[in-house]
């Protein structure tokens, strides 16, 4: 399984775009990037996920570099209630059929400031 | 639409007693997940089933003993409880999946356990 790399934390302002990096510089043809957020200690939620082409939602959007050794979730015009944990992990999908096993690391704790 | 049930919510145990978390999902997925989190850290794998009848160890299994009881059921056994123990515990599911149309993991909303 690729591993990823992210900052411990970020500041961002209210109403502002909060850019989160993220760097998964061995992942494989295989794998999808994947973003989820933990609010509090509640269980992760899912926010959004790509394989290589830019993907947008409701929640945020996501650039993939061309190379796909990193990539950068988006939150458009952050909030108070996006002050949470983000993970960035990759999950491979095995075309028999396999299982997912996937380490989550630390993430990045995102403060939104007032 | 419950997604993933975790029970219980908290629980205070004392060193050496047992107790088994449950989880359960609706979504008829495949593999099955549990995490525990402490204070400043990821998540960690203890246990997984890929599919029902499977079971297979994580990162940090020393302790615990999993039993896969149907597709929708997963519980984590804690024979004798240590403080070191004292964690937040989430339960997971997901599907084999292929294409984008997967959302990956499914988490419930975890169960709090002090050892003491």
């Amino acid at each position: 399984d690729a591993k990823t790399t992210q900052p411990p934390s970020m500041d961002c302002a209210e109403g502002r775009a909060a850019n989160l990096p993220c760097n998964h510089s061995t992942i494989s043809g295989n794998e999808y990037v994947y973003w989820y957020r933990q609010i509090h200690s509640q269980g992760p939620q899912y926010i959004i996920h790509g394989l290589k082409n830019n993907e947008t939602n409701e929640m945020a959007s996501l650039i993939i570099t061309e190379d796909r050794k990193s990539s950068t979730l988006i939150l458009p015009h952050a909030t108070l209630r996006d002050t949470a944990v983000y993970y960035c992990i990759v999950i491979s999908y095995m075309n028999s059929g396999g299982y997912q096993k996937v380490t989550f690391g630390t993430g990045t704790k995102l403060q939104v400031i007032p | 639409n419950a997604g993933v049930t975790q029970t219980p919510k908290f629980q205070v145990l004392k060193t050496g007693q047992s107790m088994t978390l449950q989880c359960a999902q609706d979504m008829n997925h495949n593999s099955m997940y549990w995490y525990r989190q402490d204070p400043g850290m990821g998540l960690r794998l203890i246990y997984y089933s890929a599919s029902e009848g499977t079971t297979d160890k994580g990162e940090v299994p020393n302790g615990y003993n999993v039993s896969r009881l149907n597709k929708r059921e997963f519980s984590l056994r804690l024979e004798s409880a240590a403080p070191s123990q004292t964690s937040v515990y989430f339960c997971a599911s997901s599907e084999r999946g292929q294409g984008v149309a997967n959302y990956g993991y499914t988490f419930g909303s975890g169960t709090r356990l002090t050892v003491v």
